[in-house]
């Protein structure tokens, strides 16, 4: 079966830092695009990272420079690194896998076809 | 303030159709391809639409998606009171090379 799940979440205070994790099945991490995604309490859903099966990455302005998105193959792993939290970051943040691909030199995006339940962030002091 | 615009709430009784619009421009929508989720509270988000106006297996065909221009919609022929949830339109931005989401339309059932 398909499946992702994170794990990670927790109450930190702001500066802090978190490491989320999201463990899937049923496919390969490594050859798979994977995002990022949370939605903050009565907001909706915002886009925070994606990995490329090539391994390149890319950030929303919001976390960039304090958000590192990685992955680990040999456990069919992704993690996101998340240093210099604040208020903002509130939110339950979901991994998903896209079904995109590369064609004619470039990546694309098709959608978001597996996500996990999520695990959730509070910042606060 | 989302990059995709949705309205914020749409309403239809059952038997209607009912359509959510989701405006982009050219970096977004008008380039790249489109998908649709379904959330309800608590749960993890569906995709009801990829590529535009494709449905994954085990989505009904009530469930419909096309994109013109810089513009897509979503079309929900049949709402069942079990329809009612928020509905989000995603796409890559090549511009700012990153993901963007609309802000949402909240489906309710008359």
């Amino acid at each position: 079966e398909v499946q992702l799940v994170e794990s990670g979440g927790g109450l930190v205070q702001p500066g802090g830092s978190l490491r989320l994790s999201c463990a899937a099945s049923g496919f390969i991490v490594s050859s798979s695009y994977m995002n990022w995604v949370r939605q903050a309490p009565g907001k909706g859903l915002e886009w925070v990272a994606v990995m490329y099966g090539g391994g390149i990455t890319y950030y929303a302005d919001s976390v960039k420079g304090r958000f590192t998105i990685s992955r680990h193959s040999s456990n069919n792993m992704l993690f996101l690194q998340m240093n210099r939290l604040t208020i903002e970051d509130t939110a339950e943040y979901y991994c998903a896998r896209d079904i995109g691909g590369y064609k004619y030199g470039l990546y694309y995006h098709s959608g978001m076809d597996v996500w996990g339940l999520g695990t959730t962030v509070t910042v606060s002091s | 303030q989302s990059v995709l615009t949705q309205p914020p709430s749409v309403s239809a009784a059952p038997g209607q159709k009912v359509t959510i619009s989701c405006s982009g421009s050219s970096s977004n929508i008008g380039n790249n391809y489109v998908s649709w989720y379904q959330h309800l509270p608590g749960t993890a988000p569906k995709l009801l639409i990829y590529e535009n106006s494709k449905r994954p297996s085990g989505i009904p065909d009530r469930f419909s998606g096309s994109k013109s221009g810089t513009s897509a919609t979503l079309g929900i022929t049949g709402p069942q009171t079990g329809d009612e949830a928020d509905y989000y339109c995603g796409a890559w931005d090549s511009r700012l090379s990153v993901g963007v989401f609309g802000g949402g339309t909240k489906l309710t059932v008359l």
